[in-house]
């Protein structure tokens, strides 16, 4: 089984500074990562995911996050954020060869000017 | 190019009425799922199907029912609705060729009184 832990459950941030949210993950098998992004009212959306290769994964809007296997991590990085970047953002993992997910409780960001 | 439809968008109930949600997918995909959103909680998988006429317990299967009689949809069933199923509901599917990338709905906004 596996288990995911995002380590803020809000994080307000001014416009143009960067931001980084924090995920955890626990796994007895390998797994693939994810990062989704859920605005108002909306479905979730794929930020970005790393499957296999280089640790640092590049994704859509200037995201990005690196997955540290050691420390069972994959936080999400952004250098400098937008007003639309004010969503929340769902860690994810999934086992190798597996059919279920696994979703974080969520990060809410809230941009300010 | 509709991707995932859910309907309803909004429904309020009455506790012990019974309600079917749909969710249609246009993507030819083979695996379908559910979801419940639940604040400070993340998306907790319901039910899930893994093809046509298939389907599968998740986390929090109690109180739901589901059925996949057609490739293209996947039907949550509330048999005799419970305050403690007011939620935002997720329908999500996936190819099994293309790895994990879940494509999600809008959302069904439940309320049970």
């Amino acid at each position: 089984a596996q288990s995911v832990t995002q380590l803020d459950s809000q994080v307000p941030v001014f416009e143009e500074a960067p931001v980084e949210l924090r995920c955890n993950y626990s796994s007895s098998v390998s797994v693939y990562l994810f990062w989704y992004v859920q605005y108002p009212n909306q479905g979730l959306q794929l930020l970005l995911k790393y499957l296999s290769g280089s640790t640092l994964v590049k994704g859509i809007n200037g995201f990005e996050a690196e997955f540290n296997k050691s420390q069972t991590s994959f936080h999400l990085r952004k250098p400098s954020v937008h007003i639309s970047d004010t969503a929340e953002y769902f860690c994810a993992v999934g086992p190798v060869g597996g059919v279920k997910f696994q979703f974080g409780a969520g990060t809410q960001v809230v941009v300010t000017p | 190019n509709a991707g995932v439809t859910q309907t309803p968008k909004f429904r309020v109930l009455k506790t012990g009425q019974s309600m079917t949600l749909l969710c249609a997918q246009d993507m030819n995909h083979e695996y379908m799922y559910w979801y419940r959103q639940d604040p400070g909680m993340g998306l907790r998988l319901i039910h899930y199907s893994v093809g046509e006429g298939t389907t599968a317990k998740g986390e929090v299967p109690d109180g739901y029912n589901v059925s996949r009689l057609k490739k293209q949809n996947f039907l949550l069933g509330l048999e005799s609705a419970a305050p403690s199923q007011t939620s935002v509901y997720f329908c999500a599917s996936r190819p099994d060729r293309e790895v994990y990338i879940q494509y999600f709905g809008a959302g069904t906004r439940l309320s049970v009184l």
